[in-house]
């Protein structure tokens, strides 16, 4: 089983900065990499797929980039509705599709 | 618009049994397969099963193998998640969620996810 290590665990970033988050995955994964983000009380959604796709109707301030086994997701100008949990997820290896544990991004 | 709609959810015993379902609505749904997914505090997301847009092919997480099955039926555009054995560590919110590619191509991420039902597995 693949297992994804999502840095930092919370992230604190002001408004309009860039925010960058990390996955790392314990074998390759070429780029069958997404990454999803969580509001509270809601379900994930679907950002980027194929490591760097952004999804249909995704902000382009919303970007990924990596392949193998190092991965990031970067938010490029941090607007109010963004901070919430990020996950990124792969589906190179599979069953199981695994996801990571999160990276929680809070207004600072 | 694209719509993963889950019920079933609800309490129940150790050893009991439940059958989560999963209404779809906007798409052509006998095109694409489904996944359901959960998600706990202390465990995260965690993928449970896949079924094709056919139903001929089922996919299982290790933790729930033989004791979790994923149907479908097409004429309903409906998916179900029947839970036999059911164990504390099966409390979990559960979604559905389509697949995002197409009959025999599937892609393995997921798009749109449903709201969600929780199951509480608890004496």
């Amino acid at each position: 089983e693949i297992v994804l290590t999502q840095s930092p665990a919370t992230l604190s970033v002001s408004p309009g900065e860039r925010a960058t988050l990390s996955c790392r995955a314990s074998q390759s994964v070429s780029n069958n990499l997404a990454w999803y983000q969580q509001k509270p009380g809601q379900a994930p959604r679907l950002l980027i797929y194929y490591a760097s796709t952004r999804a249909t109707g995704i902000a382009a301030r919303f970007s990924g980039s990596g392949s193998g086994t190092e991965f990031t997701l970067t938010i490029s100008s941090l607007q109010s509705e963004d901070f919430a949990v990020y996950y990124c997820q792969q589906y190179n290896n599979w069953p199981p599709i695994t996801f990571g544990q999160g990276t929680r991004l809070e207004i600072k | 618009q694209v719509q993963m709609v889950e019920s079933g959810g609800g309490v129940v015993q150790p050893g009991g049994s439940l059958r989560l379902s999963c209404a779809a609505s906007g798409f052509t749904f006998s095109y694409h397969g489904v996944h359901w997914v959960r998600q706990t505090p202390g465990k995260g997301l965690q993928w449970v099963a896949f079924i094709r847009y056919d139903g001929d092919n089922k996919y299982y997480a290790d933790s729930v193998k033989g004791r979790f099955t994923i149907s479908r039926d097409n004429s309903k555009n409906t998916v179900y998640l029947q839970m036999n054995s059911l164990r504390t560590e099966d409390t979990a919110w559960y979604y559905c969620a389509k697949d995002d590619g197409y009959m025999s191509s599937w892609y393995n991420w997921f798009d749109p996810w449903g709201q969600g039902t929780l199951v509480i597995v608890s004496s």
